[in-house]
């Protein structure tokens, strides 16, 4: 069945440090691979994809992500978080079956950095 | 701007009460779709539309109605609420997905939510 699994519920980093946020997939064919955040009160917004190509992919407000195919992950990271990051971040991956195009959607993952 | 407008924001309703959650897009987008967060279940999809005119059920259908007269409009529609319709939803947009082989990956555009709760 196809998945996306976001491992941990909370993150926790101390403000300034490098942030990283755990998504593995399992779907057949070539994912299409998302991130999404929500801040309070708001609806998700997209931080960055993947399509094909280099594996380390560049979105909003500083964010990367890095495609692993052999560990089937795509983790998002940052390298040195703000305050102001702290949201609700979720992982998606859209697969090419059927006329939805649905995202399949994790669970997501809080995040919380401190001053 | 662009932008998803939903409306209302918040909204507390009685059980068997019908009501309407609105939903406007001012990008021309083909493709709209509806969704519920609950905590422990992440977003699920209701109801999506690839155009004006058609629509097709998501994950859980059960208990809501869409129409898609108009291309930026998509509302959703719960005649008969029950608590277990208790959530935060949210409407979402983009260019078409895709069809056939080929899979058009533009983001997705989300309202800012309607937390319903029904009693």
């Amino acid at each position: 069945a196809q998945s996306v699994a976001q491992p941990e519920d909370q993150v926790n980093v101390a403000e300034g440090n490098p942030l990283t946020v755990k998504c593995t997939y399992s779907v057949s064919g070539n994912p299409y691979l998302f991130w999404y955040v929500q801040y309070p009160n708001r609806g998700l917004q997209f931080l960055l994809k993947y399509i094909t190509g280099d594996n380390l992919v560049k979105g909003s407000y500083g964010f990367e992500a890095e495609f692993n195919k052999s560990q089937t992950s795509f983790h998002l990271k940052k390298p040195s978080a703000l305050v102001s990051d702290s949201a609700l971040y979720f992982c998606a991956v859209r697969h090419n079956a059927g006329n939805n195009r649905k995202l399949i959607w994790g669970l997501g993952t809080s995040l919380a950095v401190n001053p | 701007e662009a932008q998803v407008t939903q409306n209302p924001r918040y909204l507390i309703t009685v059980t068997g009460k019908k009501l309407t959650v609105t939903c406007s897009q001012n990008m021309n987008h083909e493709y709209m779709s509806w969704y519920r967060q609950d905590p422990g279940l992440g977003l699920r999809q209701i109801y999506y539309s690839m155009n004006v005119e058609v629509t097709d059920k998501g994950d859980v259908p059960e208990g809501y109605k869409v129409s898609r007269k108009e291309k930026r409009n998509f509302p959703l529609i719960l005649e008969s609420p029950s608590p277990n319709q208790t959530s935060l939803y949210f409407c979402a947009s983009s260019l078409r997905p895709g069809t056939g082989a080929r899979i058009d990956n533009s983001p997705l555009h989300f309202g800012n939510g309607t937390r319903l709760t029904v009693t």
